[in-house]
């Protein structure tokens, strides 16, 4: 029973245009959310978050949504370039307990 | 490199043998984390310690699983009597709780049980 979904495996967008992410989840208890980056032969690096007090924060490209009531997270990315190429994880956690991750989404951002 | 560091990358056995991996995290990070992840999946949450005390260990999966922070430090990672499907990455992570959310991960051991 996944409570983390991710159901695109992967994603195709070409450089300069917006990137979007989804993740929806099934825990409404579920108050932290992250976001993570992985390449190939390294750990996951740490994107952006968003605490369920918000509906949207930004850093600096990444934008991440929270829609609680839909209960779905997306990261946007924009303008997408070749170097965020990468296998995109979001995670979530109730209060108190450990990160679930989702299974993730392989971006590749075409030149 | 002041990150989180794992050791050794790569890790080939032949099942029943034991290995024993360690993770060094950030220095001034007080939890740390082991995580597992197969091929085609997120990471999934093992253990974690809070400076040397072990908090949660029920997501082991299964007593061939140990792990260790004696000084509060680094930390290893021991599975006994390995399984083909013991076969994954192994990730640790770090944080400095509780002012900080973000876990911060080392470059993972790959094992392969032959």
């Amino acid at each position: 029973d996944q409570q983390v979904k991710q159901n695109s495996p992967s994603l195709s967008v070409q450089e300069g245009r917006i990137s979007i992410l989804n993740c929806d989840y099934t825990n409404s208890m579920f108050d932290y959310f992250l976001w993570y980056k992985k390449y190939p032969a390294e750990g996951p690096t740490f994107l952006i978050s968003i605490s369920s007090i918000k509906d949207k924060n930004e850093d600096g490209r990444f934008t991440v949504f929270l829609n609680k009531s839909a209960k779905h997270l997306s990261l946007h990315i924009v303008p997408s370039q070749p170097g965020d190429s990468a296998v995109y994880f979001c995670a979530a956690r109730v209060q108190g307990q450990n990160f679930v991750f989702g299974p993730g989404t392989r971006l590749s951002v075409l030149p | 490199d002041t990150g989180v560091s794992q050791d050794p990358r790569h890790k080939i056995t032949k099942r029943g043998q034991n290995v024993t991996f360690r993770c060094d995290p950030i220095s001034e990070h007080n939890r740390l984390y082991w995580y597992r992840q197969t091929l085609g999946q997120g990471p999934e949450f093992l253990t974690y310690f809070q400076n040397e005390a072990q908090l949660e260990k029920s997501r082991l999966l299964s007593d061939r699983f140990s792990a260790e922070r004696p000084k509060g430090s680094f930390s290893t990672l021991e599975i006994q009597r390995t399984e083909q499907g013991d076969s994954a990455m192994y990730l640790c992570a770090s944080s400095l709780a509780p002012t900080n959310n973000e876990q911060f991960f080392g470059p993972g051991t790959r094992l392969t049980v032959l």
